[in-house]
């Protein structure tokens, strides 16, 4: 399983696009990348998931280069309610490499007013 | 609506005293997982479960228990071994294949030892 390297926290103002990194040098051909987002005192819930280039939705956009080596979880104009703790997960979808994923600390993220 | 369900929310048990965390799920899913998180802590895992009467042990499985008798259920058993049994205990499932979101997780259980 590839092991992932996200900065520990950030902070931004409401209103800023906010642009979180996630490095996975040993991503394997079949591994797609998942971000997931967690409140305190809640269970993580699925942001975004892509496996190459661009992947947008309704809360966010992923940005993959074509190496694959990091990705990037983009939130459009965060409001207050966007403070979480994100998580970027790498794993192979077809083949249950989904056991055993390690969940490191994530990246928390302070909105300020 | 599907998802998956666990109870209590919060628990309190005396030191030296198993006690057991439920999880159901009514979304069909192959695989179940219970993970402990700490304060300020990523999630490790505790247990796994691919098909019903099977698991295998995650990175921190000693002073749990689980079973696995019915797809729709993993409980989880925290015994008088387990050293440190204080901390937020999260239940999840997934499709082992074709899954388009990965991990569904519960909303928690919040176990306090005194």
């Amino acid at each position: 399983l590839a092991k992932t390297t996200q900065p520990i926290s950030m902070d931004s103002y409401e209103g800023q696009e906010v642009n979180i990194t996630c490095s996975h040098n040993n991503i394997a051909t079949n591994d797609y990348i998942t971000w997931y987002q967690q409140f305190p005192s809640q269970g993580p819930r699925f942001i975004i998931q892509g496996y190459k280039t661009k992947v947008t939705n309704e809360v966010a956009s992923l940005f993959i280069p074509a190496d694959r080596k990091s990705s990037t979880l983009s939130l459009p104009r965060v409001s207050l309610s966007d403070t979480a703790v994100y998580y970027c997960l790498v794993g192979d979808l077809y083949s249950g490499g989904y056991q055993k994923v390690t969940f490191g600390t994530g990246t928390k993220l302070q909105v300020i007013p | 609506d599907g998802g998956i369900t666990q109870s209590p929310k919060y628990l309190f048990r005396k030191e030296g005293q198993n006690v057991t965390l439920s999880c159901e799920q009514n979304l069909n899913h192959d695989a179940m997982y219970w993970y402990r998180q700490d304060p300020g802590q990523g999630l490790r895992l505790i247990y796994y479960s691919q098909i019903v009467n099977d698991f295998q042990k995650g990175d921190i499985a000693e002073g749990y228990s689980v079973s696995r008798e019915k797809k729709e259920s993993f409980p989880l058993t925290v015994t008088s071994a387990q050293k440190n049994p204080t901390a937020f205990y999260l239940c999840a499932s997934s499709i082992e294949r074709d899954s388009d979101y990965g991990y569904t997780f519960g909303s928690g259980t919040r176990l306090t030892v005194v």
